[in-house]
């Protein structure tokens, strides 16, 4: 079946830490996209890519890096530079010229 | 103001129960999504609209982009059901399909 692996489901990481997250696609979606959930608040947009080795900042980029090197992985580092990096991050895809959105299961990042 | 807000923020009824959750937005739009959101964090794609209903088992969409709203009900409520729903708008922009979320509202069933 297609669809979107995140991993790891948990993370824990030490404060001044860089760490990778992981979003690997098998839809052949052109479009992929990180996004942050915080406790009461609506999912905001870290990075997106419409193509490979592209990429764009969505609203809240700061502390954050991505690549695209390849269609299918769209892989998130949170560096140290970011100030509250504890959060629940959400990858998703989506074909750039029909609907079709689809979400990954989540990585639950905790920065001790 | 956001731009996306959805009503009530939380809701609790019994089994059975007839459950309408409301979504209001304040940009053009080029589809509205309503999404799942269950304790273990992912998230599933549950309608997107462009206009008028979608029906799915006991979940009906509506969307009425004059007055940019949409409702989520649930017809016959169960335990089940319970998770957090999201209202979500893909604004008229062009180029890749960002969405902009509201703040989720979450649902409790009790049997």
């Amino acid at each position: 079946d297609g669809g979107i692996t995140q991993s790891p489901k948990y993370l824990f990481r030490k404060e001044g830490q860089n760490v990778t997250l992981s979003c690997e696609q098998n839809l052949n979606h052109d479009a992929m996209y990180w996004y942050r959930q915080d406790p009461g608040q609506g999912l905001r947009l870290i990075y997106y890519s419409q193509i490979v080795n592209d990429f764009q900042k969505g609203d809240i980029a700061e502390g954050y890096s991505v690549s695209r090197e390849k269609k299918e992985s769209f892989p998130l580092t949170v560096t140290s530079a970011q100030k509250n990096p504890t959060a629940f991050y959400l990858c998703a895809s989506s074909p750039l010229l029909r609907d079709g959105y689809t979400f990954g299961s989540g990585t639950r990042l905790t920065v001790v | 103001k956001n731009e996306v807000e959805q009503s009530p923020q939380n809701l609790t009824a019994q089994e059975g129960e007839f459950i309408t959750i409301n979504c209001s937005y304040s940009v053009g739009i080029s589809a509205l999504h309503w999404l799942q959101q269950h304790p273990g964090g992912g998230i599933v794609s549950l309608f997107m609209l462009s206009s008028g209903k979608k029906k799915h088992g006991g979940l009906i969409a509506t969307i009425n982009i004059q007055e940019k709203h949409s409702s989520l009900h649930i017809t016959a409520s169960h335990p089940r059901d319970s998770a957090v729903y999201i209202c979500a708008v893909s604004p008229l922009i062009q180029g890749a399909q960002k969405l902009v979320f509201g703040q989720g509202t979450r649902l409790t069933i009790n049997p």
